[in-house]
């Protein structure tokens, strides 16, 4: 069935460093991926989408590039605050895809120190 | 639109005692999600009605826990009797459609001592 695997945590890296967190999938059809953010003591919120392979999803610095042939869609930042400490959930689901649901990672702590 | 509400926001309960925990979708929402977050397990998806209609109930971990919809825009999780091991964040979410991104509520962090 539909999965999803991130990379372990927690992250932990320096203010205004590089981020990279790496999420795969596997998946029949051709669902739509996204991330989702999660802040201490908050529900999980939309961070970015992409529809469709070879999309780049973008926000607020973030950005992800839905690869087909490599069945990922990574999350970076180019230059990562104290804010953006929370943890990061890779899921996928979408109309082109096989179920109803989106399916969910485990979930990456990021931790940014100043 | 106010996005999605859940209440309460906190509630500590007794083992044994009934507990409903509620949740109003953003309108024009066809698909409302319940979701249990623990350190333990993670995120796991409960149930999920399609227009106010029950689809998919196979992560209710066992018959204490139910869950209703009466209209597009309320929806209950039950939980009778409670137990210790209930204690979680639970998550309301809903969507536009099949699979579109889902749009979360700030939870109902539950207690039960």
């Amino acid at each position: 069935g539909d999965s999803v695997t991130q990379m372990e945590g927690p992250v932990t890296l320096s203010e205004e460093a590089f981020l990279t967190i790496n999420c795969t999938y596997t998946a029949t059809g051709y669902p739509s991926l996204f991330w989702y953010v999660q802040y201490p003591g908050e529900g999980l919120q939309l961070l970015l989408k992409a529809t469709k392979a070879d999309d780049k999803g973008s926000n607020k610095g973030f950005e992800a590039t839905y690869r087909k042939e490599t069945t990922s869609f990574h999350l970076e930042k180019g230059s990562v605050q104290v804010s953006d400490s929370a943890v990061y959930f890779c899921a996928l689901g979408g109309r082109g895809g096989a179920t109803n649901k989106l399916i969910f990672g485990t979930g990456t702590l990021l931790a940014v120190q100043p | 639109d106010a996005g999605v509400i859940q209440s309460p926001r906190h509630e500590v309960t007794e083992m044994g005692q009934e507990v409903t925990l509620r949740c109003k979708p953003i309108s024009g929402h066809d698909y409302l999600f319940w979701y249990r977050q623990t350190m333990m397990r993670g995120l796991e998806l409960l149930i999920y009605f399609n227009n106010n209609v029950p689809i998919d109930d196979s992560g209710m971990p066992e018959d204490r826990f139910s869950a209703k919809m009466p209209n597009a825009s309320f929806s209950t999780l039950k939980i009778q009797p409670s137990e210790p091991r209930d204690s979680a964040v639970y998550f309301c979410a809903s969507s536009v459609d099949r699979g579109y991104e889902q749009y979360f509520g700030p939870g109902t962090r539950l207690t039960v001592t």
